[in-house]
């Protein structure tokens, strides 16, 4: 059965720390995506990354990085130098296995970036 | 961009009552879904869409209906809301047939039933 754990429920912060949030994954499919959403309090989920199964590079978008390693499942995403704007609710997800087509999402980090 | 929109942002309803939630996508997307958030459970699904009238059971569908008459339209209907149903839900949308679409998010309806 597919899972995603995202085991930190909340993270607080001062500005401009870097912050990790964690994600781990269980899946049986070979191939798979892996991505991370957004949810500022305004509540729409705003999609920010995805991975496939096959590149493990880790991935560098401004103050954004995420870590794959599919040896031990895991999908970070560090925020660097974090801001206020920084603060949300952050979800991990896995795409559908077969016979599905909703992706599996975590039960989400909320992370509070204090000024 | 794909814009996916709700009917309501905020709604308060009547334990007993019916209870109609729209959601309509403009991006011709097969597959379309409705989610329920709650703290510290993440997202939970409750019933997809992959087609015009065609619907499946999510993780939750107990006490919940659903109906897509046409393709960019996808209502979830609480035949009699109780107060366990407070939540906020999510729409989303997705194209089918790759495992490397994401879904696209509606803003949400934060529905209170007292």
């Amino acid at each position: 059965a597919q899972k995603v754990t995202q085991a930190q429920t909340e993270i607080s912060v001062v500005e401009k720390e870097d912050v990790t949030l964690d994600c781990v994954y269980e899946t049986r499919d070979t191939t798979y995506y892996l991505f991370w959403y957004k949810q500022p309090p305004s509540g729409e989920l705003v999609f920010l990354i995805r991975r496939n199964s096959f590149d493990e590079q880790n991935e560098i978008s401004g103050r954004y990085s995420w870590n794959f390693q599919k040896s031990t499942s895991s999908f970070n995403f560090t925020i660097t130098a974090s801001q206020v704007v920084d603060s949300a609710v952050y979800f991990c997800a896995l795409s559908p296995p077969a016979g599905r087509r909703a992706l599996t999402f975590g039960s989400g980090t909320r992370l509070q970036v204090q000024p | 961009d794909v814009k996916v929109t709700q009917s309501s942002r905020y709604l308060v309803k009547r334990t007993g009552e019916k209870v109609f939630l729209e959601c309509v996508q403009d991006m011709d997307h097969e597959n379309m879904f409705w989610y329920r958030q709650d703290p510290g459970l993440g997202l939970r699904l409750i019933y997809f869409s992959y087609d015009v009238k065609m619907k499946e059971k999510g993780d939750i569908p107990e006490g919940y209906s659903v109906s897509r008459e046409k393709k960019e339209r996808f209502s979830l209907i609480l035949e009699s809301a109780s107060t366990n149903q407070t939540s906020m839900y999510l729409c989303a949308s997705s194209i089918t047939g790759r495992l490397d679409y994401e879904q696209y998010f509606g803003p949400g309806t934060r529905l209170t039933v007292t």
